[in-house]
């Protein structure tokens, strides 16, 4: 595996469901993001893991809970979500050493939440 | 405050035309990062360019090119004689720290045959 993988790539789940989306990087990079991208919206930046500690939490709510066990993993556990929340979820990694900035991202997770 | 404009939503040309996409930013930092992805309908967001903003010279690969103009807080994308495969959503994003990333809505572009 190369890159940035995301599992699933589509999943529907009902309003009192509990799943996970799974992100990991094969890059040696450091720094990992959640993103939500909603239709006709901008990107919208959840989380930020930097050597696997949180340090941006964009006033997301809390049925929304992300978990970062070591630099190349980065889960994002879901529960009692809301329809509006159905959106492609994007991970994307970086190397916070490198002063580029440069992220890169994984295919996305397509929620559907019914 | 941070943000990044892109004010046409599609846009819609014939292959071999030019195309240019259209990126203003607004930021009170000093030091800052452009850049353009590509999102092709596979959905995955494909790193073009960054520009740093100490560094105003264009920018040329192949057929994309980019114009950095500080003056008026713009960093325009040009694609030349495009061709179907250029056919994607294009995104325009800002950063002044790993914990800040501002995108714009995208711009659509449709290539014709």
């Amino acid at each position: 595996e190369t890159g940035v993988t995301q599992t699933p790539r589509h999943l529907v789940m009902g309003m009192t469901n509990k799943k996970s989306l799974k992100c990991e990087q094969h890059l040696g990079h450091n720094a990992m993001y959640w993103y939500k991208q909603s239709a006709k919206k901008p990107l919208e930046l959840m989380f930020v893991y930097n050597f696997k500690e949180q340090t941006e939490n964009n006033s997301v709510p809390s049925r929304f809970s992300p978990e970062c066990p070591n630099s190349s993993h980065l889960f994002l556990h879901l529960h009692t979500l809301q329809p509006e929340d159905s959106a492609l979820y994007l991970c994307a990694s970086s190397h916070r050493l490198k002063r580029d900035y440069e992220q890169y991202f994984g295919p996305g997770t397509r929620l559907t939440v019914t | 405050a941070q943000k990044v404009t892109q004010a046409q939503t599609e846009i819609s040309v014939v292959e071999k035309e030019d195309v240019t996409l259209d990126c203003v930013y607004e930021t009170r930092d000093t030091t800052y990062y452009l850049f353009w992805y590509k999102q092709p309908p596979s959905g995955e967001l494909v790193f073009l360019i960054r520009r740093n903003s100490f560094d105003e010279q264009n920018e040329i690969s192949g057929r994309y090119s980019w114009n950095f103009q500080k003056s008026t807080s713009s960093f325009n994308f040009t694609i030349t004689a495009s061709q179907v495969v250029d056919s994607a959503v294009y995104f325009c994003a800002l950063s002044s720290n790993f914990n800040k990333f501002y995108f714009g809505s995208g711009t659509k572009l449709n290539v014709k045959p």
